[in-house]
């Protein structure tokens, strides 16, 4: 069955920081993985995905098969930065995204 | 309009109450999909419509809730005799098509709460 787990409810860290949001996951085959933001008060959004090997807002994560993980990270964080960030993949049958259970990141100056 | 609508932004409603939760998506997306956000619980898959195609209503957790929706556009999602751990905030995304999750946008979403 497709799992995707995210071990840190919270992760607390100082501007300038790294900041590493930890992602694994179950699944048969290739997955499709993404990361979501929901920052305070605003609507659930895209940050990036593995297909495209981009960095956004300074964010990038690798797909590693072999660990089957997709950790979002940032070398110097910023206040800014503070969310609730889901990771999630392609369900098999191609219909929805599996979701895990959020971490929510707070930095702090 | 330009994005995922929903109605109402909140609902009281006492237990064992019916509740509806109305969904406009993007205009032209095929796909449209309902989720449950609750605290510890992360975001739920409920159900997924694609075009004229029967759903996938594999997440749904109990038969107290249904959805449709009527003619490929707007969704309703309905919970029957609501409970206490049905309070959550219940979004709506959708899609241009079956598969493309990187083109989904989510609605603002409805916050249920079942006193």
């Amino acid at each position: 069955a497709q799992r995707v787990t995210q071990p840190e409810k919270l992760l607390s860290v100082f501007k300038g920081a790294p900041v590493e949001l930890k992602c694994n996951y179950s699944y048969s085959g290739s997955p499709e993985l993404f990361w979501y933001v929901q920052y305070s008060r605003q609507r659930l959004q895209l940050l990036l995905r593995h297909i495209s090997r981009e960095s956004i807002k300074g964010f990038t994560a690798d797909l590693n098969k072999g660990e089957t993980s997709f950790h979002l990270k940032k070398p110097f964080a910023q206040e800014e930065d503070s969310a609730m960030y889901y990771c999630a993949l392609n369900n098999q049958a191609g219909t929805a995204l599996i979701f895990g259970k959020g971490t929510t990141l707070s930095v702090s100056s | 309009g330009a994005g995922v609508s929903q109605s109402p932004s909140n609902k009281v409603t006492e237990k064992g109450k019916d509740v509806e939760l109305r969904c406009d998506p993007i205009s032209g997306h095929t796909a449209l999909y309902w989720y449950r956000q609750s605290l510890g619980q992360g975001l739920e898959f409920l159900i997924y419509f694609q075009g004229n195609s029967a759903p996938d209503k594999s997440g749904l957790p109990s038969d107290r809730f249904s959805a449709e929706r009527t003619g490929g556009s707007v969704s309703t999602l309905t919970i029957q005799r609501t409970q206490q751990e049905d309070s959550a905030v219940y979004l709506c995304a959708s899609s241009p098509g079956q598969g493309r999750f990187a083109e989904a946008f989510f609605g603002q979403g409805t916050r249920l709460t079942v006193v």
